[in-house]
């Protein structure tokens, strides 16, 4: 079974542009999530989103946004980039993000904003 | 502010001796805690995980221990081997689809 992929696997823009990351899940996983990574900040959740809704959100600026479509890819978008948005965003799928249940990541996009 | 701390950036432990990753959190809502294990180039990869009505669960080489009063967590490889050199990050549940994670443990496995 194919795992969770994600395109592109680097990108880089510059400062005010704005960038699309996509996310096919697990065949058959309803739930993906997404987070960036930041050296000396782990892991941080940005939003989830399940049938193509999104059921939560972390604490992130409005310039971040994300949607799920009807086969449950999911893009995260950010407009007018700054230099600090520069991370890997890594997205995780799973059955239906219950407690309990183990997300599987893609190998993220690494995103350089210069 | 930083629900759960990995307070060790880094660990070098021998192969074969006991490696020994820590975990603090200071929600006491969360109930859920689970290990995960990233090469670089890689995403994160499930490892182990413990529910908070348990303070111990074994999966072969790797154990969790949770211990809610002090709102810790660690996670114990033994023996250790140089394949487990990776970074380690612990993250937290409450059940509301979403995960809080730590800022990881980099383990180098010396041979």
């Amino acid at each position: 079974k194919a795992g969770v992929t994600q395109t592109p696997r680097y990108l880089i823009k510059t400062r005010g542009q704005q960038v699309t990351l996509s996310c096919s899940p697990i065949s058959g996983h309803r739930s993906v999530s997404w987070y960036q990574q930041t050296p000396g900040q782990g892991l941080q959740f940005l939003f989830e989103y399940f049938s193509e809704t999104q059921r939560n959100k972390g604490n992130f600026p409005g310039r971040f946004s994300g949607r799920q479509f009807s086969n449950s890819r999911s893009e995260m978008n950010v407009s007018t980039l700054e230099l600090g948005d520069s991370a890997l965003y890594l997205c995780a799928s799973s059955w239906s993000a219950t407690k309990g249940e183990t997300q599987y990541f893609g190998p993220g996009t690494r995103l350089l904003v210069l | 502010d930083q629900q759960v701390k990995q307070n060790s950036p880094s660990l070098s432990v021998q192969e074969g001796r006991i490696s020994i990753l820590n975990c603090d959190y200071t929600n006491s809502m969360f109930d859920y805690f689970l290990w995960y294990k990233k090469y670089p180039a890689e995403g994160p990869t499930f490892l182990i995980s413990i529910s908070s009505i348990k303070d111990k669960n074994e999966d072969g080489r790797f154990t969790v221990f949770l211990n809610k009063s002090a709102k810790h967590l660690s996670l114990h490889i033994v023996p250790s081997q140089p394949g487990d050199s990776a970074v380690y990050f612990c993250a937290a549940s409450e059940g509301t689809y979403k995960y809080i994670f730590g800022t990881g443990t980099r383990l180098k496995v010396l041979a």
